[in-house]
C-alpha cells in the first residue's frame, strides 16, 4: 500500500502569513491527491482535488501544488479562520490513506 | 443540496459488532459517478479510512482492518450501512459517512459524525 507522509505536524503563523503544508507519498500517484481542512467539532471539509483544482466555494488564497510523489497545499495570507487542522488523501488507487494531518496555530 | 446523516449506537460492548446507517437526502446512492464511504477519527487523532461501496455493491476496505467491515448498500431507502466486528477499545471514534467523486476525487459531502465509544 501506498504511504503518506505529511510535513510539519504543526506549524505556528500569524494573520497575512504565508504557510505551505506538503504532502509525499511512497511511490508516484500521478495527481490524484485531495486536500481537507478540519475545525474542532466539525467534519473535514474538501478544499483541493486532482492535486490543484479548487473545490466550488473554496477561497482563493488556498492553491495546491505537485505531482508525482510531492504536494504542496499553500495558503496565501492566512485568515483567522483558517486556524484548523490540514490533511492530505491519498486518491489513486484503494486503499484510500490520509496523512497524519498539520495543525495550523496562531502564533 | 446532498446531506448524510449517520445513525446508530453510541456505545458499543467490547467483541460486539458495530452497526451503522448513514441516509442520504437531496442526492441518489445509485449515482455511478460517485462511491459512498466511511471514515473514522479517535479522539485528539487523525483521520483513517474505512471503505467506500459503488452503487453496484462493490466495495472496498481498508486492509488495516483486517476483513471486520462489511459496507453495504439499501437503495430502497437511499441509505447504506457499516459494521465493524470484534469491538475493542481502539475502534472508538468519531464516525462520518461522506461522498467520494469518481472522477474528481475527493469527499466532497460529509455527515456530521457519530461518536462510537467501546466500553463494557
Amino acid at each position: 500500500d501506498i504511504q503518506m507522509t505529511q510535513s510539519p505536524s504543526s506549524v505556528s503563523a500569524s494573520v497575512g502569513d504565508r504557510v505551505t503544508i506538503t504532502c509525499r507519498a511512497s511511490q508516484s500517484i500521478s495527481s490524484w491527491l485531495a486536500w481537507y481542512q478540519q475545525k474542532p467539532g466539525e467534519a473535514p471539509k474538501l478544499l483541493i482535488y486532482a492535486a490543484s483544482s479548487l473545490q466550488s466555494g473554496v477561497p482563493s488564497r488556498f492553491s495546491g501544488s505537485g505531482s508525482g510523489t510531492t504536494f504542496t497545499l499553500t495558503i496565501s495570507s492566512l485568515q483567522p479562520e483558517d486556524f484548523a487542522t490540514y490533511y492530505c488523501q491519498l486518491a489513486n488507487s484503494f486503499p484510500w490513506t490520509f496523512g497524519q494531518g498539520t495543525k495550523v496555530e496562531i502564533k | 443540496q446532498l446531506q448524510l446523516q449517520e445513525s446508530g449506537p453510541g456505545l458499543v460492548k467490547p467483541s460486539e459488532t458495530l452497526s451503522l446507517t448513514c441516509i442520504v437526502s437531496g442526492g441518489s446512492i445509485s449515482s455511478k459517478t460517485h462511491y459512498w464511504g466511511w471514515i473514522r477519527q479517535p479522539p485528539g487523532k487523525g483521520l483513517e479510512w474505512i471503505g467506500n461501496i459503488y452503487y453496484t455493491g462493490s466495495a472496498y476496505y481498508n486492509p488495516s482492518l483486517k476483513s471486520r467491515a462489511t459496507i453495504s448498500l439499501d437503495t430502497s431507502k437511499n441509505q447504506f450501512s457499516l459494521k465493524l466486528s470484534s469491538m475493542t477499545a481502539a475502534d472508538t471514534a468519531v464516525y462520518y459517512c461522506a461522498r467520494d467523486r469518481k472522477v474528481e476525487t475527493g469527499f466532497d459531502y460529509w455527515g456530521q459524525g457519530i461518536l462510537v465509544t467501546v466500553s463494557s
